[in-house]
């Protein structure tokens, strides 16, 4: 986990508040992502980021929004639009985004958010 | 569809016996192909990825894995099971040409002493 920090570790929201999951990175890496990942579904990409002030929706990003405005930061915020947030959700960076698909993503320790 | 299998939700296995956590894709073109290990409560640890080469890529903690294009599989593998490697293992794929990781649905390993 080295280098990628989350926080909180445990998040508790009431239903129709908007939270945000902080994610940052001493590792100097141009590329960001954010999973969700729920029982028996493995990860699902939320959000992704390969350089700062531009950012992709994933395969899930509906009533998830995003900000990339410094390299070290990717915030994500849990809107009241999300159906069902409670889940643990990881952030990852890799050195490059963009054409150097061969990267290796690495893990933050997530951030487990629990809709009260 | 561009996906990755793990049949199996778990294997067990006893320390000191090899171990094999199955792994098959279904994309096109060449494939990029990584395995993670997941402790509780904890993120993902990267172990291996295969990119070109050698089919045989070896990773961190002893495990390796082996590539074999005409299975379309990437399975882990260990000589000799830990009770500490006992977690969760996922498979991942990256097809080429794109930018994001299609993750499988995980394998819980459990080595019993």
């Amino acid at each position: 986990d080295g280098g990628i920090t989350q926080s909180p570790k445990y998040l508790f929201r009431k239903e129709g508040q908007n939270v945000t999951l902080s994610c940052e990175q001493n590792l100097n890496h141009d590329a960001m992502y954010w999973y969700r990942q729920d029982p028996g579904q493995g990860l699902r990409l939320i959000y992704y980021s390969q350089i700062v002030n531009d950012f992709q929706k994933g395969d899930i990003a509906e009533g998830y929004s995003v900000s990339r405005e410094k390299k070290e930061s990717f915030p994500l915020t849990v809107t009241s639009a999300q159906k069902n947030p409670t889940a643990f959700y990881l952030c990852a960076s890799s050195i490059e985004g963009g054409e150097t698909y061969t990267d290796t993503q690495y893990f933050g320790p997530g951030t487990r958010l629990t809709v009260l | 569809a561009q996906s990755v299998a793990q049949p199996e939700d778990q294997v067990n296995v006893a320390e000191g016996n090899p171990l094999t956590v199955k792994c098959t894709y279904s994309v096109s073109g060449n494939p990029y192909l990584f395995w993670y290990v997941q402790y509780p409560n904890r993120g993902l640890q990267f172990l291996l990825k295969y990119i070109t080469g050698d089919n045989l890529v070896k990773g961190s903690y002893g495990f390796e894995a082996e590539f074999n294009k005409s299975q379309t599989s990437f399975h882990l593998k260990k000589p000799s099971a830990l009770v500490s490697d006992s977690a969760l293992y996922f498979c991942a794929v990256r097809p080429y040409n794109t930018d994001k990781l299609i993750f499988g649905t995980g394998t819980r390993l459990q080595v019993f002493p």
